[in-house]
């Protein structure tokens, strides 16, 4: 399996927290990517990065930032957790090039009550 | 159109049975193409990639068809343990490679 860990696993939240997501990759990857799945929506993606410091909103960014200060690890982080945002995250990786695969992350199972 | 389509199912198929199930693509220019696997609470993992003249692993096979923009999955012989959502991932063109698609999947429940 390729090396790539989310943490935590599971957390429950307050409305109005903020909350980080950690995702942590041994790989060397140069791609990261944040995504939430949601029953009926299949996987959204967030943001993501393409380098180090290089990042890029995707198509559900609203109340969501993040961070890639170093490859290894890229942060996701909701400045105010709002109910909507009580999801699946799986952060994945992968290498440039039109024809590789990505990789994903167990997954963080975050509700905000 | 949108950039990646699959019927989202529940195909429910008794276990020996052949299933197959499509996937749209709206960007011609698209590379690469993949089949992902997803388990009910877990990640996505590769199931298998799909190349130009179609390729088989055991009891599946994958088929482009470039001239109509889709892609399909076949599986024989299904088992019980077959049962999960297949996404579609559509690599974009060589110029952003960064970005990739992923169909919202389609369910498989294997009767037995």
């Amino acid at each position: 399996d390729a090396g790539i860990t989310q943490s935590p696993r599971h957390k429950v939240t307050e409305t109005g927290t903020p909350v980080t997501l950690r995702c942590h990759q041994t790989e060397n990857h140069r791609y990261m990517y944040w995504y939430r799945q949601d029953p009926g929506h299949g996987l959204r993606l967030i943001h993501y990065s393409y380098g180090v410091k290089d990042t890029d909103k995707g198509e559900v960014s609203d109340g969501y930032s993040v961070s890639r200060s170093k490859t290894e690890d890229f942060l996701l982080t909701l400045e105010s957790a709002t109910s909507s945002q009580t999801s699946v995250y799986f952060c994945a990786i992968r290498d440039p090039g039109a024809d590789t695969e990505a990789f994903f992350g167990q997954g963080t199972r975050l509700t905000v009550v | 159109r949108k950039e990646v389509e699959q019927d989202p199912g529940p195909f429910n198929v008794p276990e020996g049975a052949t299933v197959a199930f499509n996937c749209t693509y709206s960007n011609s220019a698209s590379q690469s193409f993949f089949w992902y696997r997803q388990d009910c609470r877990k990640e996505p993992k590769l199931l298998m990639s799909v190349y130009s003249s179609g390729n088989e692993d055991g009891r599946f096979t994958a088929q482009l068809n470039r001239a109509s923009q889709y892609i399909s999955l076949l599986i024989r012989d299904s088992k019980l343990s077959d049962s999960a959502t297949y996404l579609c991932v559509v690599n974009p063109p060589v110029n952003r490679d960064d970005k990739i698609i992923f169909g919202k999947g389609t369910r498989l429940h294997i009767l037995p």
